[in-house]
């Protein structure tokens, strides 16, 4: 299995600020990486998939980039509504695996 | 725009079958698209459990293969879970999703709202 390591685990950030959560895959998936968020008792939903495509309706502050086995999601400028747990995924090969997760809360 | 509801048991006793089924509305399953399950444990991560074809192809999480069966019921657009043999490590909410495969590329979207199994004499 591929496994997906992320960090950090947990964020403190305010509401403003840019963010960087990273990703890393412990061999090559060129592309195939997705970023979800997950807000408690919730559904995930997909905001960047293939490592850097907006999903139809997310927020441009979001941004993803990376290729091979380093991957960043960014937030340029913190919303309130973003404060949540957000997941990487690889698609490469099945079994598809996620993350940790990385959680990010209000400082 | 398709949307996904799980529904199924709340309550599994142990050594016993967990059955769910997801309905997918606002599209066809018979679709260019996999259906898939993922799970994720109270306070944890989430799992891929597996994904099916409209043909009835699947492929299965090696970790759970032994006791998962997904199948397919495209006369009432929804696909199933099943996972045998239960143990308390099995409580979790369990995700139905399209996977979407417009090439090779592809991903989760969009996913049901999820339902809580928990596995309990």
């Amino acid at each position: 299995d591929i496994q997906m390591t992320q960090s950090p685990s947990s964020l403190s950030a305010s509401v403003g600020d840019r963010v960087t959560i990273t990703c890393r895959a412990s061999q090559s998936i060129s592309s195939y990486l997705n970023w979800y968020h997950q807000k408690p008792g919730k559904a995930p939903k997909l905001l960047i998939y293939a490592a850097s495509s907006l999903q139809s309706g997310v927020p441009s502050r979001f941004s993803g980039s990376g290729s091979g086995t380093d991957f960043t999601l960014t937030i340029s400028s913190l919303q309130p509504e973003d404060f949540a747990t957000y997941y990487c995924q690889q698609s490469y090969s099945t079994p598809e695996t996620f993350g940790q997760g990385t959680k990010l809360e209000i400082k | 725009q398709v949307q996904l509801q799980e529904s199924g048991p709340g309550l599994v006793r142990p050594s016993g079958t967990l059955s769910l089924t997801c309905a997918v509305s606002g599209g066809s399953i018979s679709s260019s698209n996999w259906w898939i399950w993922v799970r994720q444990p109270p306070g944890k991560g989430l799992e891929w459990i597996g994904e099916i074809y409209h043909s009835g192809s699947t492929n299965y999480n090696p970790s759970l293969k032994s006791r998962v069966t997904i199948s397919v019921d495209k006369s009432k657009n929804q696909f199933s879970l099943k996972l045998s043999s239960v143990t308390a490590a099995d409580t979790a909410v369990y995700y139905c999703a399209r996977k979407v495969v417009p090439a090779a590329l592809n991903w989760f979207d969009p996913w049901g709202q999820g339902t809580l199994v928990t596995v309990s004499s």
